[in-house]
């Protein structure tokens, strides 16, 4: 069966500190890759989605970056934080001919 | 669409009702719908779907409607359950690479 894995669960970051996010996906191939963020009490975000190795889209302009450099590995950056980017960020798969995301367990970031 | 900057509005429903959760879509080409429930500090997990050629679908104590006509999808869950607070999201979809989501909606069942 298919898993996604996100981590870490929490992460307490100071302003201007750079970020790495990871999530991996097990049990499929080729899949398609989702970052949204979720700040307290508001609906998701979409940040970054990926259909292949190397290939990314940037939905919204700011202060993060992802990479794909494997194919079930999708990874959020930043080379310095903001207060603006705490949040809750989820990772997301879908199959390449399937319809509905699953979500990752989420990271909690605080950015202080 | 997106309605990320929002304030998520909250239903409050006495356990043991029925609850009824609104949504309202804008893509007249979306042609699959979602509904995930989020518990808090956890990541959504789906509830149902329904396709655009379907009006209906039942689950386990929860069914979803659309009605394409007005753009309107429904979430009802009967015997509401304490288990069963959350915030509830509908999502569209028109292809498989992207998916919107709704604003939200905070449930709350009342003891």
């Amino acid at each position: 069966s298919q898993t996604i894995h996100q981590w870490p669960a929490t992460l307490v970051q100071p302003v201007g500190s750079p970020l790495s996010l990871e999530c991996t996906v097990e049990g499929t191939s080729n899949p398609n890759l989702y970052w949204y963020r979720q700040a307290a009490g508001r609906g998701l975000q979409l940040l970054f989605y990926s259909v292949g190795i190397g290939q990314i889209s940037s939905e919204v302009p700011q202060n993060l970056s992802a990479s794909r450099p494997q194919d079930r590995q999708f990874i959020l950056s930043s080379k310095k934080l903001l207060l603006s980017d705490s949040g809750f960020y989820l990772c997301a798969w879908t199959a390449v001919s399937a319809y509905g995301y699953t979500f990752g367990s989420g990271t909690r970031l605080t950015v202080v | 669409g997106e309605s990320v900057g929002l304030h998520l509005p909250t239903l409050s429903v006495q356990e043991g009702d029925n609850s009824i959760i609104n949504c309202a879509y804008s893509n007249s080409a979306s042609d699959y719908f979602i509904w995930y429930k989020q518990e808090s500090g956890k990541g959504p997990q789906f509830i149902i779907d329904i396709r655009s050629n379907m009006d209906k679908r039942q689950g386990q104590r929860v069914t979803v409607l659309l009605n394409k006509t007005v753009k309107h999808l429904s979430l009802q869950i009967a015997a509401t359950q304490p288990g069963d607070s959350a915030v509830y999201f509908c999502a569209d979809s028109g292809g498989y690479q992207k998916v919107t989501f709704g604003t939200g909606t905070k449930l709350q069942v009342i003891p």
